[in-house]
């Protein structure tokens, strides 16, 4: 069955720490995964995307990474700022352009 | 801005009803996506629309439909309304057809009592 799931479901970290949050996928045939920021009562906004062939990516301070081998995916946060405060998605897509969105993670950045 | 225009940001309506959300999609896009997103859970693809034409189809309700324009903004109607339809209703839309970092917008929030 194809699946996207995302860890922790929360996190709070205090405001300059680093955080990493995880994304597992069970999708066959892989085309790219996409990390999403979702501010509350906003739309998704595209951070990074990345396709069988790129390892890694980054965005100021986030930085994503990918290993096609385990299927796995993190995005790590350099230098958290309280404007970090929201929900991360992690999208993956079919090569028949199937998409599957994961749950998020909901990251809490306290001053 | 992502560019990707929803109306109205608000609605509340009652069960059996029926309602349309707008959305028009960033200037040069002709795909056009809907979402829908219920509390504590992720964003579920409903269907997508490009230049015109139905392209994909996720789990959308038959009580659901969608169209878009020659304009190429697109409707979504919700019919005989349920508690359930109770969600946040996203538009996303794409240059192309495939898939493509997708620009949304900020969604309407559907109340229904």
């Amino acid at each position: 069955k194809n699946q996207v799931e995302q860890s922790p479901q929360s996190l709070i970290i205090l405001e300059g720490k680093n955080c990493t949050l995880q994304c597992n996928y069970t999708v066959s045939p892989f085309s790219n995964l996409r990390w999403y920021k979702q501010d509350t009562g906003r739309g998704p906004v595209s951070l990074t995307i990345m396709t069988f062939s790129e390892n890694t990516k980054s965005n100021g301070r986030y930085t994503a990474t990918l290993d096609a081998d385990t299927k796995q995916s993190s995005l790590h946060i350099t230098a958290s700022q309280l404007s970090d405060s929201a929900s991360y998605i992690c999208v993956v897509s079919f090569r028949d352009d199937k998409i599957i969105f994961g749950k998020g993670t909901r990251l809490h950045i306290l001053p | 801005d992502s560019g990707v225009t929803q109306t109205p940001k608000h609605l509340i309506t009652a069960t059996g009803q029926r309602v349309t959300l707008r959305c028009s999609p960033r200037s040069g896009d002709l795909s056009v996506y809907w979402y829908q997103q219920s509390l504590d859970q992720g964003l579920q693809f409903l269907i997508q629309y490009y230049n015109g034409e139905e392209r994909a189809k996720g789990n959308i309700l038959e009580r659901f439909s969608a169209q878009q324009f020659p304009d190429l903004h697109s409707e979504l109607n919700l019919s005989s309304l349920e508690l359930g339809d109770s969600a946040l209703y996203f538009c996303a839309s794409n240059e192309g057809a495939g898939d493509q970092p997708q620009h949304f917008g900020d969604g309407t929030r559907l109340s229904i009592l």
